[in-house]
């Protein structure tokens, strides 16, 4: 069966940090992989979807960025995070792109 | 800009009681509707993908329709328990494109 990781569950960070998350998918290949954030009080945004090796594309300019270096591996990073990036990370697969997407457990991330 | 629309925001039901929430969304361009269930300290889980018009799904006391001609979804439970407690969010596929979600509907099972 299918398995997403994500890491690390729970982040604080100064502004001006820089920022890693980790997503990885076991028990699938090819996935079509996707990083959504929640703010506080607002819906899920999508922020970075992938249907492959090295095919990022963004939803929404701001100062993240995506990387798949390998097949089940999606990396959502910063090079000098904003109060504005607290929030809820949800890394997401499905086999078909904007088919039914199965969530990780997410990470929640506070930059004070 | 797609909007998805939930209400209430937020429902409190007693225990036993059953209920149902709305999902509105854009008409034109339909291509499907999906609903999630997400518990506190836990993933969102998908519940329903629904495609057609008039589209009926169900899930033990959990049921979902489909009305794609003037852009909405209801979700019903039957006879709540304090298990069913969660914010039920709905996402929106136009055109095979991403799916656009909506902030969802808190429910609270009173037991």
């Amino acid at each position: 069966s299918q398995t997403i990781h994500q890491w690390p569950a729970t982040l604080v960070q100064p502004v001006g940090s820089p920022l890693s998350l980790e997503c990885t998918v076991e028990g699938t290949s090819n996935p079509n992989l996707y990083w959504y954030r929640q703010a506080a009080g607002r819906g899920l945004q999508l922020l970075f979807y992938s249907v492959g090796i090295g095919q990022i594309s963004s939803e929404v300019p701001q100062n993240l960025s995506a990387s798949r270096p390998q097949d089940r591996q999606f990396i959502l990073s910063s090079k000098k995070l904003l109060l504005s990036d607290s929030g809820f990370y949800l890394c997401a697969w499905s086999d078909r792109p904007w088919e039914t997407q199965y969530f990780g457990p997410g990470t929640r991330l506070l930059v004070l | 800009i797609l909007n998805v629309e939930q209400s209430p925001q937020s429902l409190h039901v007693q225990e036993g009681d059953s209920t149902n929430f709305t999902c509105s969304f854009p008409s034109s361009n339909f291509y499907a509707l999906h609903w999630y269930r997400w518990e506190t300290a836990k993933s969102p889980e998908a519940l329903f993908v629904m495609t057609l018009n008039g589209d009926e799904k169900k899930k033990g006391r959990i049921s979902a329709t489909l009305n794609t001609k003037e852009g909405y979804s209801y979700l019903y439970i039957k006879g709540s328990q304090p298990e069913d407690s969660a914010t039920y969010l709905c996402a929106f596929n136009f055109g095979n494109e991403k799916l656009t979600f909506g902030t969802g509907t808190r429910l609270t099972i009173i037991p």
